[in-house]
């Protein structure tokens, strides 16, 4: 299994809160995404980064911000909560953009009430 | 607008039968597709790919079959298992920064 950890893998929060969601990888791919999973909606990208400082917004990036500050570490920031971000968010790793494939983290659950 | 289609949401096969999954895309830049697998509260996992240069790639019971010029590719998988019960993903990208554009996904359910 590729090395990708997302933490918290659950998280409940208020309207309104800041919320951090963590994906790490230990496998030094240049290459890390953030999507999320809705029913009848599949798999939408929120942003992704092509590198150290190199981020770009992807089909949903909305009330999203992400940061990457070292390879390893892909920060997904929700700066004001709302309702309709609560959703599965799913962490994934690429090593190069031709031909490969990328690699999921196993998801945060998080629910904004 | 949707990029990648995949048009069935729900599939139900008996097991030891063909599993057909299909999946339409519309930007004539992709050149490399892929089908993924997820299982509930798990990640999708990476099934098998196809670059644009080919038109088939197998992997055991596994295969993807490409038609550029209709713009549509099928995942079959035989014999269906019940273990291969899942939400299927069809994915593609081209080369370049651009990230895996997804398609809403098709649940297969194999019958036992």
């Amino acid at each position: 299994d590729a090395g990708i950890t997302q933490s918290p893998r659950h998280k409940v929060t208020e309207t309104g809160t800041p919320v951090t969601l963590r994906c790490h990888q230990t496998e030094n791919h240049r290459y890390m995404y953030w999507y999320r999973q809705d029913p009848g909606h599949g798999l939408r990208l929120i942003h992704y980064s092509y590198g150290v400082k190199d981020t770009d917004k992807g089909e949903v990036s909305d009330g999203y911000s992400v940061s990457r500050s070292k390879t390893e570490d892909f920060l997904l920031t929700l700066e004001s909560a709302t309702s309709s971000q609560t959703s599965v968010y799913f962490c994934a790793i690429r090593d190069r953009v031709r031909n490969t494939e990328a690699f999921f983290g196993q998801g945060t659950r998080l629910t904004v009430v | 607008d949707q990029q990648v289609k995949q048009n069935s949401p729900s599939l139900s096969v008996q097991e030891g039968r063909i599993s057909i999954l299909n999946c339409d895309y519309t930007n004539s830049m992709f050149d490399y597709f892929l089908w993924y697998k997820k299982y509930p509260a798990e990640g999708p996992t990476f099934l098998i790919s196809i670059s644009s240069i080919k038109d088939k790639n197998e992997d055991g019971r596994f295969t993807v079959f490409l038609n550029k010029s209709a713009k549509h590719l099928s995942l079959h998988i035989v014999p269906s298992q019940p273990g291969d019960s899942a939400v299927y993903f069809c994915a593609a990208s081209f080369s370049g920064n651009t990230p895996l554009v997804f398609g809403k996904g098709t649940r297969l359910s194999v019958i036992a």
